[in-house]
C-alpha cells in the first residue's frame, strides 16, 4: 500500500527566506506525486504534479519540486517565501490503474513571520 | 463559473439527524470522490465514483451513503449522525482515462459539526 510521511509538522520562515516542505512516500511503482496547498477555510489547490520525465517539476506562485527516487523524496521548495504563502502544504501520491483516490500526507503548516 | 462546487459550505445539527452534502462539477470529468479531513488536517478518502459507478468504498459506516445521479454530480448522505462525523468533507474530481491519473480538483468543502 501506499503511504506518504511529512516529517514536519509546522514550519515558520521568515517573509523573504527560503523554504523546503519535505515529503518521503512509499510506493511499490513510479508514482505520481503531487502538492496541493489549503488555505484557511479553503479548499486544496494543486501547487504542482510530477508524472514521468525531468525530475525537478515547477509549479504556480513560484514553487518547484524535485523527485529523488533513491530517496523516496518530493520535497518542496521556494526560494523566496512572501506573507501570502502561510498555509497548509499536503503531499500526495496516487496510481494510474485501479485505485486512483490520492493518498494523502499529514500536511505541513506554514507560518510566515514579517 | 466554479469547478467544483459543494453545498451548503457549514452544516450544524444535532446528534441523530440525517444530512446530505451535495456536490457538482462542470469540468467534464469522469471520476468524483469524497474525502473526510479530520480535526487534525488528516485527509482520508471515503468513496469514488467513475461515470456513475462505484470504485472506492473505503472502511466506511454504512451510515454514509454516495449518490451519483450523473457523472457531473455525487452526492453524500449521511443518516443518524454522530459526534465522531464533525470533520470537513470534500468533494473532488478527476479526468481517468489512458493518459494515467490526472490532478484531482477540489471543493472549498462542508464544515460538518454536530452538536
Amino acid at each position: 500500500a501506499q503511504s506518504v510521511t511529512q516529517p514536519d509538522i509546522h514550519i515558520t520562515v521568515s517573509e523573504g527566506a527560503s523554504l523546503e516542505l519535505r515529503c518521503n512516500y512509499s510506493y511499490g511503482a513510479t508514482p505520481y506525486l503531487f502538492w496541493y496547498v489549503q488555505s484557511p477555510g479553503q479548499g486544496l489547490q494543486l501547487l504542482l504534479k510530477y508524472f514521468s520525465g525531468d525530475t525537478l517539476v515547477q509549479g504556480i506562485k513560484g514553487f518547484e519540486a524535485e523527485f529523488k527516487r533513491s530517496q523516496s523524496s518530493f520535497n518542496l521548495r521556494k526560494p523566496s517565501v512572501h506573507w501570502s504563502d502561510a498555509a497548509e502544504y499536503f503531499c500526495a501520491v496516487g496510481k494510474d490503474t485501479g485505485r486512483r483516490a490520492l493518498t494523502f500526507g499529514s500536511g505541513t503548516r506554514l507560518q510566515v513571520q514579517p | 463559473d466554479t469547478a467544483v462546487s459543494q453545498t451548503p459550505k457549514y452544516l450544524v445539527t444535532q446528534m441523530g439527524n440525517d444530512k446530505s452534502i451535495k456536490c457538482e462539477q462542470n469540468l467534464g470529468h469522469d471520476t468524483m470522490y469524497w474525502y473526510k479531513q479530520d480535526s487534525k488536517k488528516f485527509l482520508k478518502i471515503m468513496f469514488s465514483y467513475n461515470n456513475k459507478e462505484l470504485i472506492i468504498n473505503e472502511t466506511v459506516p454504512n451510515r454514509f451513503s454516495p449518490k451519483s445521479p450523473d457523472k457531473a454530480h455525487l452526492n453524500l448522505h449521511i443518516n443518524s449522525l454522530e459526534l465522531g462525523d464533525s470533520a470537513v468533507y470534500f468533494c473532488a474530481s478527476s479526468q481517468g482515462g489512458s493518459l494515467g491519473i490526472q490532478p484531482q480538483h477540489f471543493g472549498d468543502g462542508t464544515r460538518l459539526s454536530i452538536l
